[in-house]
């Protein structure tokens, strides 16, 4: 079974500077992964996704995603945060062969204060 | 762009009521999804459907059932409340396994 590990509850950081939040994830052979936004009283929006090819992903709003497969890793980036980008962030997976949904973490809280 | 819709967006019922939420999708979409989601729990899924005609259990699918009536629609039923389903569901659509998913705004029941 695929799993997912977001291992910080929060991540504050300052406007201007870099942001990082980390996934690693467990899945049977190759993954598909994704990265969602939540913001108060809404549901998820699609952020960005890897597939197969170029190991850094770029996204909306910014945002861009690096795929490690040794370290299973895919960490969510960007070079400068936004107050606006405050929100909880979540990280999915599903393996890449075979019909499978996808497993999603339990949520990164972003707060970027100003 | 209607997307994904569900409703009602909030509900209160008591324990023992039965209730059902309703998700349409207007993106021709074959798979259908109810997840709920919880403090620190993330997002569980309930019940999927691959496909028209089909329908299978998620992570957490005691207590649910659910209808793909047609390709558009998805219901979940809450066949007899428990404050346990205090939650927030959202219905979810995507083209296949592996496509991006996209979500309804969710629904907020509260079990009394």
């Amino acid at each position: 079974a695929q799993s997912v590990a977001q291992p910080e509850d929060q991540v504050n950081v300052a406007e201007g500077n870099p942001l990082t939040v980390k996934c690693t994830y467990s899945v049977s052979g190759n993954p598909y992964l994704f990265w969602y936004v939540q913001y108060p009283n809404r549901g998820l929006q699609f952020l960005l996704k890897y597939i197969t090819g170029d190991n850094l992903v770029k996204g909306s709003y910014g945002f861009e995603a690096e795929f490690n497969k040794s370290q299973t890793s895919f960490h969510l980036k960007k070079p400068s945060a936004l107050v606006s980008d405050s929100a909880l962030y979540f990280c999915a997976v599903s393996p890449y062969s075979g019909y499978s949904t996808l497993t999603f973490g339990k949520g990164t809280m972003l707060l970027v204060s100003p | 762009n209607a997307g994904v819709t569900q409703t009602p967006k909030f509900q209160v019922l008591k324990t023992g009521q039965s209730m059902t939420l309703q998700c349409a999708q207007d993106m021709n979409h074959n798979s259908m999804y109810w997840y709920r989601q919880d403090p620190g729990m993330g997002l569980r899924l309930i019940y999927y459907s691959a496909s028209e005609g089909t329908t299978d259990k998620g992570e957490v699918p005691n207590g649910y059932n659910v209808s793909r009536l047609n390709k558009r629609e998805f219901s979940l039923r809450l066949e007899s409340a428990a404050p346990s389903q205090t939650s927030v569901y959202f219905c979810a659509s995507s083209w296949d396994r592996g496509n991006t998913i996209y979500f309804g705004e969710g629904s907020w029941l509260t079990v009394v």
